[in-house]
């Protein structure tokens, strides 16, 4: 079984600053997938970055990078420069090893942006 | 590139009553996953269809049913609803196949009212 951890219900941060959101994971899997979601207002559910168990170096996408520790099973998400756009909620994802399962979701994480 | 749709948008319907979902995967996509998102939690996974076969199944009834068609696009049955099952339901595609990181990309959802 898969579990993802997001322990941030709300964080507000102010406009141009960075921000990490956290997520943890369990899982016995040997390898893995892990992604994050962005959920505005609207309710789409949009893929921002994806990492790989097995990947040697941390995933980035433009503003959006995560920062994979897996001794610790921690992937968190970090934004830089963050823009009132950035405001929704952000879910951790994980996948298991077989590739195209199920994603296993966290309870997410409302980032509101500060003018 | 037309992304993931989803039709209705909204629906309301009664206790008792049965709902058709409709989705259409992006372009190139072959695998269809549904998600039920309560108000407040992440998205949890119904089931997921592959080459016209559910492929894998959360823990879901069985007054939960679907469908894929040759055309990759997807149908959720929910039948006799219940007031629990008021929740945007999510359809999610992707690419089962060498090379893939199998993301999952996900259309804008139906939001489901049971009164």
């Amino acid at each position: 079984a898969q579990k993802i951890t997001q322990t941030q219900p709300g964080m507000f941060v102010q406009e141009k600053e960075a921000v990490t959101l956290d997520c943890t994971y369990d899982t016995s899997d040997p390898s893995y997938g892990l992604f994050w979601y962005k959920q505005p207002s609207s309710g789409e559910m949009i893929f921002l970055i994806y990492q790989g168990s097995y990947d040697q170096q941390n995933a980035t996408e433009g503003r959006y990078s995560l920062n994979f520790q897996k001794a610790r099973k921690s992937a968190n998400l970090v934004i830089s420069a963050s823009q009132l756009g950035d405001s929704a909620m952000y879910f951790c994802a994980m996948r298991g090893e077989f590739g195209n399962e199920k994603l296993t979701f966290g309870t997410g994480t409302r980032l509101t942006i500060i003018p | 590139d037309a992304g993931v749709t989803q039709s209705p948008t909204h629906l309301i319907k009664t206790r008792g009553q049965q709902v058709t979902l409709r989705c259409s995967p992006k372009s190139g996509h072959d695998t269809v996953s549904w998600y039920q998102q309560a108000l407040g939690q992440g998205p949890q996974f119904i089931f997921q269809y592959y080459e016209e076969e559910e492929r894998q199944r959360g823990n879901f009834p069985d007054r939960f049913s679907g469908h894929q068609f040759p055309n990759y696009s997807s149908e959720l049955n929910v039948n006799a609803l219940l007031l629990g099952d008021s929740a945007l339901y999510l359809c999610a595609s992707s690419f089962f196949g060498p090379g893939s990181t199998d993301t999952q990309y996900f259309g804008p959802g139906t939001r489901l009212t049971v009164l």
